[in-house]
């Protein structure tokens, strides 16, 4: 079975640049997550997404972040325009519903702000 | 405020002695909890979860909970160095339609050969 995709692996940007994130979840996953993980810090949740439902975003800064699910599969993350504090790991994982979360995680990309 | 507490280390134990890691939890409706290990540069990894109050053991590994007090622990037995990782908790809380996942900071373990 394959795993969570992410891409890019890495990526630096100037600030007020933007960036794109890409996930493929783990196929039949209907849940999808996007983390910001600073340096010392637990996973953050930005977004999560049932099929191609919001659930929760309560902690996604929507003056400068986007995520999109358009068909229930995969998933993007967009920062515009992005700051210094932005830089972190982001991490995508997905889990087989919300009611059976055991999530499997991507192996993120890493986001330097310059 | 839910919230998620976790002891940040590093928690030091020499090889082949049992390893505790703690975490507690604001929320009395936190219904699910999981513990990932997390090595330096690379993403969470699931290694144990449990729902009810009492043990579960896999392995090497014993997941305790108690709901009561707001406490789950992590036992890791006959430590290895490749075990040395973050630890971080998870706690899943539902309340009707409504369900939200929180990490804890995790706790740093070194295990010394």
């Amino acid at each position: 079975e394959a795993g969570v995709a992410q891409s890019p692996r890495y990526k630096i940007i100037e600030k007020r640049q933007s960036v794109a994130f890409w996930c493929n979840p783990i196929s039949g996953h209907a849940t999808l997550y996007w983390y910001q993980q600073i340096l010392g810090q637990g996973p953050k949740l930005l977004i999560q997404f049932q099929n191609n439902g919001v659930v929760d975003d309560s902690q996604l800064p929507k003056d400068r972040f986007s995520a999109e699910r358009l068909k229930g599969v995969d998933s993007t993350l967009k920062i515009q325009p992005a700051k210094l504090e932005d830089s972190a790991v982001y991490l995508c994982a997905s889990s087989l519903d919300r009611w059976d979360n055991e999530q499997f995680f991507g192996p993120g990309t890493r986001l330097t702000v310059l | 405020q839910k919230e998620v507490e976790q002891n940040s280390g590093p928690l030091s134990v020499p090889e082949g002695a049992i390893a505790s890691l703690n975490c507690t939890y604001s929320d009395r409706g936190s219904q699910s909890f999981f513990w990932y290990r997390q090595y330096s540069g690379k993403s969470p990894e699931l290694i144990m979860s449990i729902y009810s109050n009492g043990d579960k053991e896999d392995g090497r590994f014993t997941a305790q909970l108690n709901k009561a007090s707001q406490y789950v622990s992590l036992l890791i037995r006959d430590s290895q160095p490749s075990d040395s990782a973050t630890y971080l908790c998870a706690v899943n809380y539902i309340r009707g339609s409504y369900d939200k996942v929180i990490f804890g900071p995790g706790t740093s373990l070194s295990v010394i050969p």
